[in-house]
């Protein structure tokens, strides 16, 4: 079965600063991979997909990702972060079983944005 | 319409009761998923289903029950529960690859 990582529980930045969080998955041959955004009391956002194609990836809000193969990883990226960006971040493999996908999310990373 | 609609959003039941949670989507998607979801953890996989047949359960116990009337429309019927049930109930739809749009959840309490 499928499996991701996500090494940093939390992760302190001062606004306006850039930041990564990082997100490793186990390693197969074909591979479908999400980060999903979840503000308190919410439901989860997606905030970016990597199916196939380019390995660098754009989405919402100004976050992008790169799919890497040989290091098995899909860390997530901004330039510059608000402290709107407070959140809890999850990183996520799609898992096949029979006819259905379903979702597999690592433990998450909670972004904490300073003034 | 792009989005999926839980209700209620806040529920508070006590261990004998019986309620209902419910979720909605037109986006035309042919999986639905029920999750479950502690504070400070990541969202768990209760239920899947395909072309509104159950396809994966993974080991709930029976005092969860899933139900999917059409392809609109997924519900989850709650009795006896434990106040280790208080979660935040979350609903998806997926058309492809497990792509999942969620809702924005049932906040549970047991009593």
């Amino acid at each position: 079965a499928q499996s991701v990582t996500q090494l940093d529980s939390q992760v302190p930045v001062f606004e306006e600063a850039p930041v990564e969080l990082r997100c490793n998955y186990s390693s197969s041959v074909s591979v479908y991979l999400f980060w999903y955004v979840q503000y308190p009391n919410q439901g989860l956002q997606l905030l970016l997909k990597y199916l196939s194609g380019s390995t660098l990836v754009k989405g919402i809000n100004g976050f992008e990702a790169e799919f890497n193969k040989s290091q098995t990883s899909f860390h997530l990226r901004k330039p510059s972060v608000h402290i709107s960006d407070t959140a809890e971040y999850f990183c996520a493999v799609s898992d096949r079983r029979d006819s259905s996908y379903k979702l597999i999310f690592g433990s998450g990373t909670r972004l904490l944005v300073r003034p | 319409d792009t989005e999926v609609t839980q209700t209620p959003k806040h529920l508070v039941m006590g261990m004998t009761n019986k309620k209902s949670l419910k979720c909605e989507q037109h986006m035309g998607h042919r999986a639905m998923y029920w999750y479950k979801q502690k504070a400070k953890k990541p969202p768990e996989l209760m239920f899947v289903y395909s072309y509104e047949k159950l396809s994966i359960n993974e080991s709930v116990p029976s005092r969860f029950s899933p139900e999917c009337p059409n392809s609109s429309l997924l519900n989850l019927h709650l009795h006896a529960l434990q106040p280790e049930d208080s979660a935040l109930y979350l609903c998806a739809s997926s058309q492809t690859f497990g792509e999942a749009i969620f809702g924005s959840g049932t906040r549970l309490t047991v009593v």
